[in-house]
């Protein structure tokens, strides 16, 4: 089946720390992988995404890189702010137009000045 | 930017109620969704909606929840005799169709928080 598993949390690092949260998952066929991100008091918002082995998504200085063999799809950032303090939910969909998203458990960061 | 919206941003019922949750998907988007995520746990796929009929269900989804899109621009999920464990954030989804390459991004709203007494 499909399924995500994603870091648990809460992580909490000072400014200009390096972020790594770890995501894994298992799929049934070949799926586009994304980070979500959920600021307090708002919706989930697309942060990147990934569609095919090796490709690297890459928004506002948050990278991930698919990684079909170890079939993981770790978020990294070089130096966090206090305005990167969410919830960040990593996620997957089967290939193709209007299927399910299949979400992690999300992971709360809060970075201190 | 266009985004997906949802009214109320917070819904307070009695058990027993029926409720309806509103969502104005992305304009030109043709694929809506409902998730929830109850407390501490993942978000969960509810449905999924396609030239008005449901193209997709999990087994969360049973007969006492109903969607509709009632006219050109709202989608609206009904619940209709709220049970305690129905208590949960309930988001709105919608994507394009096309097909192709990188069509299978959703766009979520802010949700709706639901609390059943």
């Amino acid at each position: 089946g499909n399924s995500v598993t994603q870091m648990e949390g809460p992580v909490t690092l000072s400014e200009e720390a390096f972020l790594t949260i770890n995501c894994t998952y298992t799929a049934t066929g070949y799926p586009s992988l994304f980070w979500y991100v959920q600021y307090p008091g708002e919706g989930l918002q697309l942060l990147l995404k990934a569609t095919k082995a090796d490709d690297k998504g890459s928004n506002k200085g948050f990278e991930a890189t698919y990684r079909k063999e170890t079939t993981s799809f770790h978020l990294e950032k070089g130096s966090v702010q206090v305005s990167d303090s969410a919830v960040y939910f990593c996620a997957l969909t089967p290939r193709g137009t209007g299927n399910q998203f299949y979400f992690g458990t999300g992971t709360s960061l809060t970075v201190i000045p | 930017e266009p985004e997906v919206t949802q009214t109320p941003s917070h819904q307070v019922t009695q058990m027993g109620q029926e409720v309806i949750l509103r969502c104005v998907p992305i304009s030109n988007h043709l694929y809506f969704y409902w998730y929830r995520q109850i407390l501490g746990q993942k978000v969960e796929f509810l449905v999924s909606f396609y030239n008005n009929e449901i193209s997709e269900k999990s087994e969360i989804f049973d007969d006492q929840f109903s969607v509709e899109r009632p006219d050109g621009s709202n989608f609206t999920l009904k619940i209709r005799s709220t049970k305690l464990e129905d208590s949960a954030m309930y988001f709105c989804a919608s994507s394009v169709l096309a097909g192709g390459h990188g069509t299978d991004t959703q766009y979520f709203g802010p949700g709706t928080r639901l609390t059943v007494l």
